[in-house]
């Protein structure tokens, strides 16, 4: 069982280029996440996923698209990377609605030069 | 929109010695309440969690948080830390509906020799 799985764990990308981050989950959830992290901002919600077949913008959408493949999967695309999006990006899953956690993957830490 | 708030950034605390991480959250309406804790370069683990019942929940590594629903807080308290326990430590919320949680910006737990 192993949890939330991400990859890559480190990336560098020049201005302008695209990359794709992959997630996984083997716990059977509903609901799937993908966070950005950036010094003294905490967590921020960049899309989710609620089920299968839907995506959500969250807090900070915009340079970003997300594909929910499966209900295991659910990917991260960087059309055009900035720099503006250097950071840790993390992704999650929890059951859907109701009083359960979410459970983290190690996250991805991204460098656009 | 849910908004949690962590007071402290930053919290120095020497070894042996009580810590208190306050967390308070705005809502209303009904919701679940998490600690989490990340250690350098690792994601986020989930350290305890308030769903209902007794307003104080315990972790298995000696911290405790006690829910104040009249105070909307939700602090975290250790009363003897060990240098094993210097990490982020971050406080959410997930509404009794809905899928998303709202974290709060993270304190630094740092425990001096």
């Amino acid at each position: 069982n192993a949890g939330v799985t991400q990859t890559p764990k480190f990336q560098v990308l020049k201005t302008g280029q695209s990359m794709t981050l992959q997630c996984a989950q083997d716990m059977n959830h509903n609901s799937m996440y993908w966070y950005r992290q950036d010094p003294g901002m905490g967590l921020r919600l960049i899309y989710y996923s609620a089920s299968e077949g839907t995506t959500d913008k969250g807090e900070v959408p915009n340079g970003y698209n997300v594909s929910r493949l499966n209900k295991r999967e659910f990917s991260l695309r960087l059309e055009s990377a900035a720099p503006s999006q250097t950071s840790v990006y993390f992704c999650a899953s929890s059951e859907q609605d109701g009083p359960y956690e979410q459970y983290f993957g190690p996250g991805t830490r991204l460098t656009v030069t | 929109a849910q908004s949690v708030t962590q007071l402290d950034s930053q919290v120095p605390v020497f070894e042996e010695a009580p810590v208190e991480l306050r967390c308070n959250y705005s809502s209303s309406v009904s919701v679940y309440l998490f600690w989490y804790v990340q250690y350098p370069n690792q994601g986020l683990q989930l350290l305890l969690k308030y769903l209902s019942g007794s307003t104080l929940v315990e972790s298995i590594n000696g911290f405790e948080a006690e829910f104040n629903k009249s105070q909307t807080s939700f602090h975290l308290r250790k009363p003897s830390v060990h240098i094993s326990d210097t990490a982020e430590y971050f406080c959410a919320v997930r509404r009794d509906t809905g899928n998303q949680f709202y974290f709060g910006t993270g304190t630094s737990l740092t425990v001096i020799p």
